[in-house]
């Protein structure tokens, strides 16, 4: 079936660093992707949508220049956390509509989990 | 804020035992989906209902909906260990396909 992948699974890195994740979709093309924030024992909270050939579109609060999105092609996206601090630490999720259904029925990758020191 | 809201929080019980779990939604909804998460790892989709729909089975899985009170419920029969896990509602907001808005989740645990 399809598969969404996603990486690194884990990355730590120093404050002020900028840190870049990767979403892949394996073997269908998603010209939509999402992307996820997830605090410990917390629901996810969107982020942002990532749109092949465009830009993408922010979440209210969520900062643009803090997070940048690529979505280079039908089967990439990326997320770029620029100048990290701690409160950055999260798990970061990505995932893709699947294109067997028109219901909004989304995979997901297994997450990114960042830690700023 | 987030669209739907699950309860309980925690739910804690032995194999064997039905676990259900309820979700509260705000604002009308074309269908709702339950998503499971395994500690530490991404989501899997369960099942979908549609807003047409009142009651869904899938395996040991039955999900109900009603829309006059704006609620879900999630029901897993004969639960076993491997079930242990969160799980999510969701919700679409807007017209984008995909773009969904999960409640704070129900963790259960469930006990060999």
């Amino acid at each position: 079936g399809a598969v969404v992948s996603q990486h690194p699974s884990w990355v730590i890195c120093k404050s002020g660093t900028s840190v870049k994740i990767e979403c892949r979709s394996l073997d269908f093309q998603a010209t939509t992707m999402f992307w996820y924030r997830q605090f410990p024992k917390q629901s996810l909270m969107l982020m942002a949508t990532s749109n092949e050939g465009s830009k993408a579109t922010y979440e209210q609060g969520v900062e643009k220049d803090k997070f940048l999105i690529n979505h280079a092609s039908l089967t990439l996206s990326t997320l770029t956390v620029t100048s990290a601090h701690p409160e950055d630490s999260s798990f970061y999720i990505c995932s893709a509509p699947n294109p067997g259904q028109q219901t909004g029925e989304l995979f997901f990758g297994e997450g990114s989990r960042l830690t700023v020191l | 804020s987030q669209q739907g809201e699950e309860d309980p929080q925690a739910l804690s019980i032995q194999e064997g035992e039905n676990a259900t779990m309820n979700c509260s939604y705000k604002t009308s909804i074309n269908n709702l989906q339950w998503y499971r998460q395994n500690s530490g790892r991404g989501l899997v989709h369960l099942i979908l209902i549609r807003s047409n729909e009142r009651e869904k089975h899938s395996g040991r899985l039955r999900v109900t909906l009603d829309t006059s009170k704006k609620s879900s419920s999630l029901l897993i029969t004969a639960s076993r260990a491997a079930d242990t896990a969160s799980y999510f509602c969701a919700t679409a907001r807007g017209s984008t396909l995909g773009r969904l808005y999960f409640g704070r989740g129900t963790q259960l645990t469930v006990w060999p």
